[in-house]
């Protein structure tokens, strides 16, 4: 069965710095996608980025990127030049694009910005 | 942003009681999910559907039931509301990246 480990909890940053929240995976599938979600505090889950496995290139969506290491099961989201309304719950999620799969969650980073 | 639509929003209901909750979504996608999630806390998937007539429980056990009978509504029932069912409900739909609506909080007295 797939798994999706977050290992970070909470992670907090400092306005305008960088900071990464990291991902893994165990899949033995080829073919899958995998996403990070953001919920804002009592607001919608939306999509941050999206990474089909396989495409070697690094999803990115403007402050958002990935380092997407396929071989590790890695999938780490870079948040550059952190803003207040990027306070959230973050979660990474795979899916296996093969047949009928659910989407597997993993549990989750509280991302804290700090003014 | 994606076309999908939960109501209500927050519901306050007494112990016994029943409730349906709706989940609408106009992008025409096969796929449609169920979550209950404590707030801050991870989803857990409780009902899903591949289509119409489709429905299949998730890896949580849930008293709740679900019907599919048009490709864009999958309302959920709970025909006797508890205390425990307290939570927050997201409604989702995919063809391959999932969507979700804003979410129902639940309050059961």
């Amino acid at each position: 069965a797939q798994t999706v480990t977050q290992s970070q909890p909470e992670m907090s940053v400092q306005e305008a710095e960088t900071v990464t929240l990291s991902c893994t995976y165990d899949t033995s599938e080829s073919d899958y996608y995998l996403f990070w979600y953001k919920q804002p505090p009592s607001r919608q889950m939306i999509l941050v980025i999206r990474q089909e496995a396989y495409k070697q290139q690094n999803a990115t969506e403007n402050r958002f990127s990935v380092n997407f290491q396929k071989a590790a099961k890695s999938f780490s989201l870079k948040i550059s030049d952190s803003q207040l309304g990027d306070a959230a719950m973050y979660f990474c999620a795979y899916w296996a694009s093969r047949g009928n799969e659910k989407l597997t969650f993993g549990t989750g980073t509280r991302l804290t910005i700090i003014p | 942003e994606a076309d999908i639509y939960q109501t209500p929003r927050y519901l306050v209901i007494g112990t016994g009681k029943k409730i349906t909750l709706e989940c609408s979504q106009t992008m025409g996608h096969d796929k449609m999910y169920w979550y209950q999630q404590d707030p801050g806390m991870e989803l857990h998937l409780i009902h899903y559907s591949y289509g119409v007539n489709s429905t299949e429980k998730g890896d949580l056990s849930s008293e709740s039931t679900v019907s599919r009978i048009r490709t864009e509504h999958f309302p959920l029932t709970l025909e006797s509301a508890r205390p425990s069912h307290t939570s927050q409900y997201l409604c989702a739909s995919s063809q391959e990246t999932q969507y979700f609506g804003p979410g129902t909080r639940l309050l059961v007295l």
